[in-house]
């Protein structure tokens, strides 16, 4: 089945110790999101990649970076994870953005010690 | 900029009693609707969506949203609720805005059945 998915599941990082989350679509959407979701909260679009051109939202922290090397995959790369970084972060994809809703993956986990 | 707002942060429902979540939108121009749901640690998935048309949409599992313009609404109902419903159902609104559409989340509801 064509799917998103996220690796790994659960993620244990030390403070201030750079981490790497994957996300790896079999779906040929030309879309990749990055969402940041805390505690009984909403999902927060942290940036999005169009094919190649990459969109930052405004209030993304310059901690938070991403790749994509092809189609298929996308990183999330924290540079210097804190403590308030510890969340569920959530890959998503869609033929075009917003339109005809996205698939997301399983989510990471991630906690910081 | 829209907006999404679930008022109901939980609800509690009876197995095969009916539920409605609730979900209302602003936005001065018009907009694509979506419900998802969400398991436990687990990714969301897409219930439902409204782009145009019947404004009744029906969705997987027995769910089914009613888009009201003029109400600003777009609500989830199921007519018979069961234990594998308990999940957290988030809303969200899709706008054109700074050259595409831009999807905001609601805050979510979350859904509790009891046996």
């Amino acid at each position: 089945d064509a799917m998103v998915i996220q690796n790994p599941r659960y993620q244990v990082t030390q403070f201030g110790k750079p981490v790497t989350l994957s996300c790896s679509q079999t779906l040929n959407h030309n879309v990749m999101y990055w969402y940041q979701q805390k505690s009984s909260q909403a999902p927060k679009l942290l940036f999005h990649y169009y094919d190649k051109d990459f969109n930052n939202e405004a209030d993304t922290p310059d901690n938070f970076q991403s790749r994509r090397p092809n189609t298929s995959f996308c990183f999330l790369d924290i540079r210097s994870p804190g403590l308030g970084d510890a969340a569920m972060y959530l890959c998503a994809t869609s033929r075009a953005r917003g339109t005809y809703g996205y698939t997301f993956g399983s989510g990471t986990r991630l906690t910081v010690v | 900029a829209q907006s999404v707002t679930q008022l109901d942060s939980q609800v509690p429902v009876f197995e095969e009693a009916p539920v409605e979540l609730r979900c209302n939108y602003s936005s001065s121009v018009s907009v694509y609707l979506f419900w998802y749901v969400q398991y436990p640690n687990q990714g969301l998935q897409l219930l439902l969506k409204y782009l145009s048309g019947s404004t009744l949409v029906k969705g997987i599992n027995g769910f089914e949203a009613e888009f009201n313009k003029s109400q600003t609404s777009f609500h989830l109902r199921k007519p018979s609720v069961h234990i594998s419903d308990t999940a957290e159902y988030f809303c969200a609104v899709s706008v054109y805005s700074g050259g595409y559409q831009k999807v905001t989340f609601g805050t979510g509801t979350k859904l509790q059945v009891i046996p």
